[in-house]
């Protein structure tokens, strides 16, 4: 069973605010990623990390900042939250053999 | 660059039948992996099976098969005895061999909807 969480599970924010998400997991996995999700819709990577204080851009451009302090912990911010991130975030880990990345439940966001 | 293509945006089945779901990918890789994910309404992602492009055997993991066709580039999912708890969006996804973070690509979807 995968152990990878995200808080919180559903924000509803006014424009113009700070949020961090949050993801952690205690699998120790080295490769973390952020996804963006529109409903009914495919996964977009935003984001992704090789380890410690390693993180890239993924492939669908996004106004958000990521870091990775700890193995443990991939945090997500947006500076100044627009209706137009209003989406469902997915977070995932993965190592191991064939890679399979494990994921969370997701944020969904909703901004106002 | 890498593409999934799903091009059943929704598939019907009785309980109890089987169903088959297909993915057809592109890519320059040699060396590749894909993968299906069932997302339930809930929103999480959960892995259902994992097949390697040089695996000489179609991966299987309890009721779900993937039918492997390398020459074709086809990658098909196959639940077998469907039950309502299958109902869900299923996903299919390619990760290539450049680069080390391992990046997944996935497919647009097929929502299934299995009735009594």
């Amino acid at each position: 069973e995968a152990d990878i969480y995200q808080t919180p599970r559903y924000l509803v924010i006014g424009t113009g605010k700070k949020i961090t998400l949050e993801c952690s997991q205690t699998m120790g996995h080295d490769k973390m990623y952020w996804y963006q999700q529109d409903p009914g819709m495919e996964l977009h990577l935003i984001h992704y990390s090789y380890g410690v204080n390693s993180t890239e851009k993924g492939d669908l451009s996004s106004e958000s900042t990521v870091s990775r302090i700890r193995t443990e912990h991939f945090p997500l911010t947006l500076e100044s939250a627009r209706p137009s991130h209003t989406s469902q975030y997915l977070c995932a880990s993965s190592s191991g053999t064939y890679n399979e990345q494990f994921f969370g439940p997701g944020t969904r966001l909703t901004v106002l | 660059a890498q593409k999934i293509t799903q091009t059943q945006p929704g598939m019907f089945v009785q309980e109890k039948e089987a169903v088959t779901l297909d993915c057809t990918y592109d890519t320059s890789d040699p060396s590749y992996g894909l993968f299906w994910y069932k997302q339930p309404s809930s929103g999480e992602m959960i892995f259902l099976i994992y097949q390697g492009s040089y695996d000489q055997q179609n991966a299987t993991e309890g009721r779900y098969s993937l039918n492997f066709q390398k020459a074709r580039k086809s990658a098909n999912l196959v639940i077998s005895a469907s039950q309502l708890g299958d109902s869900a969006m299923y996903f299919c996804a390619m990760r290539g061999n450049t680069g080390t973070a391992s990046k997944l690509t996935f497919g647009t979807g097929t929502r299934l909807q299995v009735t009594l």
